[in-house]
């Protein structure tokens, strides 16, 4: 069981918004900063949203990224078939003395 | 252009001791804010992240596997290495390492391909 929970799968087709939610606690997400990474079949993750909202050189402006609370949620405009993957949102904590947590990740089917 | 590559065995037995290799280029790890870190993935599962080295060679570890793992730097060779003792079936896994900042702890990219360690008898 993962610290930051997400839901395991969501789906969407072609040009649709899909919104995948990643739910913390105090320690975690409520007070440090939440990270995205996408995950394409095969491959390395790849950092898709940092301190909550940030998107790195070379991310498409269709990903964005918020936090509320000990919760964040990733957004995905304007749906693409090479969007399907696998998502994982990421935080320190403070409750921890170790590198930090991931959430268990969802799986984006582009139907 | 910053890249990593993770080395070592595909193959250990249960109870022995597994070496990766990260070997970097593009950054130096004398340099103030820098830093690598370990996470895996077995197979179908989720990340974890395993273990940080800072430039100043602050080290920190995850809290379940802390007493297994051992992260160490040679910046000469632009080398990290990390060491996980007592290995067991459980542990086979996609073996990632990527760059981090100590002022953003969260960020880890770019990311190295990947080893795959099999731990069987």
């Amino acid at each position: 069981q993962s610290v930051l929970t997400q839901p395991p799968s969501a789906s969407g087709t072609p040009g649709q918004r899909v919104t995948i939610s990643c739910s913390g606690s105090s320690s975690n997400i409520g007070s440090n900063h939440v990270y995205w990474y996408q995950q394409l079949p095969g491959t390395a993750p790849k950092l898709l949203i940092y301190r909550n909202n940030q998107r790195p050189s070379g991310v498409p402006d269709r990903f964005s990224g918020s936090k509320s609370g000990t919760s964040a949620s990733l957004a995905i405009s304007g749906l693409r078939s090479e969007d399907e993957a696998d998502y994982y949102c990421a935080a320190w904590d403070d409750s921890l003395s170790g590198p930090g947590v991931f959430g268990g990740g969802t799986k984006l089917t582009v139907l | 252009q910053i890249t990593l590559k993770e080395s070592g065995p595909t193959l250990v037995k249960p109870t022995q001791t597994l070496t990766l290799t990260c070997t970097f280029s593009g950054f130096s790890l004398s340099t103030s804010g820098v830093g690598v870190g370990w996470i895996r993935q077995p197979p179908g599962k989720a990340l974890e992240w395993l273990a940080l080295i800072y430039w100043n060679d602050d080290k920190r570890y995850s809290p379940s596997l802390k007493s297994r793992l051992t992260i160490t730097k040679d910046t000469s060779k632009n080398q990290v290495v990390l060491t996980m003792t007592n290995m067991d079936p459980v542990d086979t896994a996609t073996y990632y390492c990527a760059l981090t900042y100590y002022y953003d702890p969260g960020w880890f990219d770019p990311w190295g391909q990947g080893t795959l360690v099999t731990v069987s008898s």
